[in-house]
């Protein structure tokens, strides 16, 4: 099991482009979770898919959406890119209703807005 | 609102010295608590939660719910333990979403 995967590894996009990344979950896991991390920060949460639906939503606006597969697979798409927007972008899959909510990263998606 | 606290951006100690991480948080349920750890070049990845009341490669951490702290310890710091560190807080009543702290490096020098 190669655990979380994403793609791309890097993207560079320009100011007003639209972007999107793509997460496969560790096997057997059915949740998952997207993650910003902006350079010094620590992660924040952004939105969670569950059985293909957003299930929960942090402070982000709607420029960000998702989407999940019913392989559990799922995408992040971000529109009108803005220069703030340069993060590194975290996968996280989890299996609801497993013992500990513990969360499994993938190595992320650096995107840099010019 | 869930919101956690690291003061330390930065702790640096010599081989041998003890290290401790601090973490505060603020939630008004029942959280459950988490150290993430990322060495360089790896993910992010989890080295203990407050449940399991565990050691892991040396650190322990305790949930004071008085003071609303779960501080990272570990008593003899190794160079392999400079990395990343996270305190993250979570909850079952906010469906399991992570709020992190903003980390602190620590530097482990020989």
């Amino acid at each position: 099991d190669a655990g979380v995967t994403q793609s791309p590894t890097h993207l560079i996009k320009t100011r007003g482009q639209q972007v999107t990344l793509r997460c496969s979950p560790k096997s057997g896991h059915d949740t998952v979770s997207w993650y910003q991390q902006a350079l010094g920060q620590g992660p924040q949460f952004i939105f969670q898919y569950y059985e293909e639906e957003e299930r929960q939503r942090g402070n982000f606006p709607d420029r960000f959406s998702g989407h999940q597969f019913p392989n559990y697979s799922s995408e992040l798409n971000v529109n009108a890119l803005l220069l703030g927007d340069s993060a590194l972008y975290l996968c996280a899959s989890s299996l609801v209703g497993a013992t500990h909510n513990e969360q499994f990263f993938g190595p992320g998606t650096r995107l840099t807005v010019l | 609102a869930q919101r956690v606290t690291q003061p330390e951006k930065l702790l640096s100690v010599f081989k041998g010295a003890p290290v401790e991480l601090k973490c505060n948080y603020s939630y008004s349920g029942s959280p459950e608590l988490f150290w993430y750890v990322q060495y360089s070049r790896q993910r992010l990845q989890l080295l203990l939660r407050h449940i399991s009341r565990e050691s892991i490669k040396g650190f322990t951490a305790d949930l004071n719910k008085g003071e609303t702290s779960f501080h990272l310890k570990k008593p003899f710091a190794q160079e392999e333990d400079s990395a990343m560190y996270y305190c993250a807080l979570s909850s079952r009543a906010a469906g399991n979403k992570l709020t992190f702290g903003g980390g602190t490096r620590v530097l482990v020098k020989p």
